[in-house]
């Protein structure tokens, strides 16, 4: 499968724990995005690199989350004191270049308990 | 910022009828359009995508027309099928912000019945 990919597919962790997502874009995008989408919405953007720089950060992104694209290839979110709010499916997305079109992953499904 | 809104949220057919999704968008200047098609536990496809500079594309039974001044676009399926059973999002890009970041629509839970 030459697609994004995104792991792990689900997790559910405890409110404070802190929880990682890795997101592997497709091979020579050198666009990647993060979303978040809650059930019954759109996705929402949280962040966005390009190369491995991180150029653009929502408001929605507080200061309990990290995004790092350390090689230009994949890319890690980390949210740090989970909190039940923060359940959600969190979405990653390649683009090639200057190229709009953006291509999805499946997703993580994280569930605070 | 952009904002974009979707109606119907949801919408019911008759297999074989015609499917129409509307969405308005908030910033002139976004020139981008995509529309994704999401099926239960599944990542958002894109399905088709409009510029600004067109005013209607088709793709098989799929179709997308832009309205620039009324600042509105729209999907148009025919003939439709069971399995274009799925939420369908509709997307806007402002090309003058940075990195191209998608906004999109709430979505429109499609049921079509057999």
């Amino acid at each position: 499968d030459t697609g994004v990919s995104q792991n792990p597919r689900h997790k559910i962790t405890k409110r404070g724990q802190n929880v990682t997502f890795r997101c592997d874009p497709i091979s020579e995008h050198n666009r990647l995005y993060w979303y978040r989408q809650t059930l019954g919405q759109g996705p929402e953007f949280l962040t966005y690199f390009q190369n491995e720089a991180q150029l653009e950060k929502s408001r929605l992104l507080s200061d309990r989350f990290s995004a790092e694209r350390p090689k230009g290839s994949f890319s890690t979110l980390e949210i740090q004191r989970t909190e039940q709010g923060d359940s959600a499916m969190y979405l990653c997305a390649s683009s090639f270049r200057e190229r709009y079109e953006q291509y999805f992953g499946p997703g993580t499904r994280l569930t605070v308990t | 910022g952009e904002n974009v809104e979707q109606h119907p949220s949801t919408l019911s057919v008759q297999e074989g009828d015609s499917a129409v999704i509307k969405c308005t968008y908030s910033d002139s200047a976004s020139n981008y359009f995509p529309w994704y098609k999401q099926e239960l536990g599944k990542r958002p496809q894109l399905i088709i995508d409009i510029r600004s500079n067109v005013g209607e594309k088709k793709d098989q039974r799929i179709a997308v027309t832009l309205n620039k001044t009324a600042k509105h676009f729209s999907l148009h399926i025919t003939e439709t099928q069971p399995e274009d059973s799925a939420v369908y999002f509709c997307a806007a890009v402002h090309s003058l912000e940075y990195g191209n970041k998608l906004v999109f629509g709430a979505g429109t839970i499609l049921r079509v019945k057999s």
